[in-house]
């Protein structure tokens, strides 16, 4: 089955400017969380989302937002943006099996973004 | 509260050598642990997971990776390192039984493989 699907790639952006981030789950997947990843910092935790539902949501300023669309689909959106957020986004899906009581995450490739 | 310790932040082997790579993790909860690994550019792929069956579980890729809840350790070991081995690992803790926590990541391990 198809894996976890993030677009765009790769984007350019300037600073002030806006931008989204698209993450398609496994399908079945209802959890769909966001992690930035960056060489000072490593990966952080954003924001978990789950039947449209934020659930979860990490140590980050207001200017980072997502949502969950009804079939799963989630996106992110970075506003004002600053140097700093100059870093490669990753989505993960997960499904909860209730025999073994894990979350076992599945990550897209990443959103890599730079802010000149 | 849970964390998770990646006890070194870089790693060199040879090829053809054992690789170790040490986790401790603390967790109020039963934990499940799992180590991903990273390669440049990309996103983290699953090597393996532990879920409270077999305390040493066997990954993808000739990984393989021991529990040891007296220690809180999560070590992951290869016998002999193949160079496309070389990559970032990450050690991850989540409660077990519930999927409302947020996940744990370690702060990650680079593997050098040298030829």
């Amino acid at each position: 089955k198809a894996g976890v699907t993030q677009t765009p790639r790769y984007l350019i952006k300037t600073r002030g400017q806006q931008v989204t981030l698209s993450c398609s789950p496994i399908s079945g997947h209802r959890s769909v969380s966001w992690y930035q990843q960056t060489p000072g910092q490593g990966l952080q935790f954003l924001f978990e989302y789950f039947s449209e539902t934020q659930r979860n949501k990490g140590n980050f300023p207001g200017r980072f937002s997502g949502r969950q669309f009804s079939n799963s689909r989630s996106e992110m959106n970075v506003s004002t943006l600053e140097l700093g957020d100059s870093a490669l986004y990753l989505c993960a899906s997960s499904l909860w099996d209730s025999h073994s009581g894990a979350n076992v995450l599945t990550f897209g490739a990443g959103s890599r973004l730079t802010v000149l | 509260a849970q964390s998770v310790t990646q006890l070194d932040s870089h790693v060199s082997v040879s090829e053809g050598t054992p690789v170790l790579l040490r986790c401790n993790y603390s967790s109020s909860y039963s934990p499940s642990l799992f180590w991903y690994v990273q390669h440049p550019n990309k996103g983290l792929q699953l090597l393996l997971k532990y879920t409270s069956a077999a305390t040493l579980v066997k990954g993808i890729n000739g990984f393989e990776a021991e529990f040891k809840k007296s220690e809180t350790s999560f070590h992951l070991t290869k016998p002999s390192a193949h160079m496309s081995d070389a990559a970032e690992y990450f050690c991850v803790v989540t409660p077990m039984k519930t999927s409302y926590d947020k996940v744990i990541f370690g702060p990650g391990t680079s593997l050098s493989v040298i030829p």
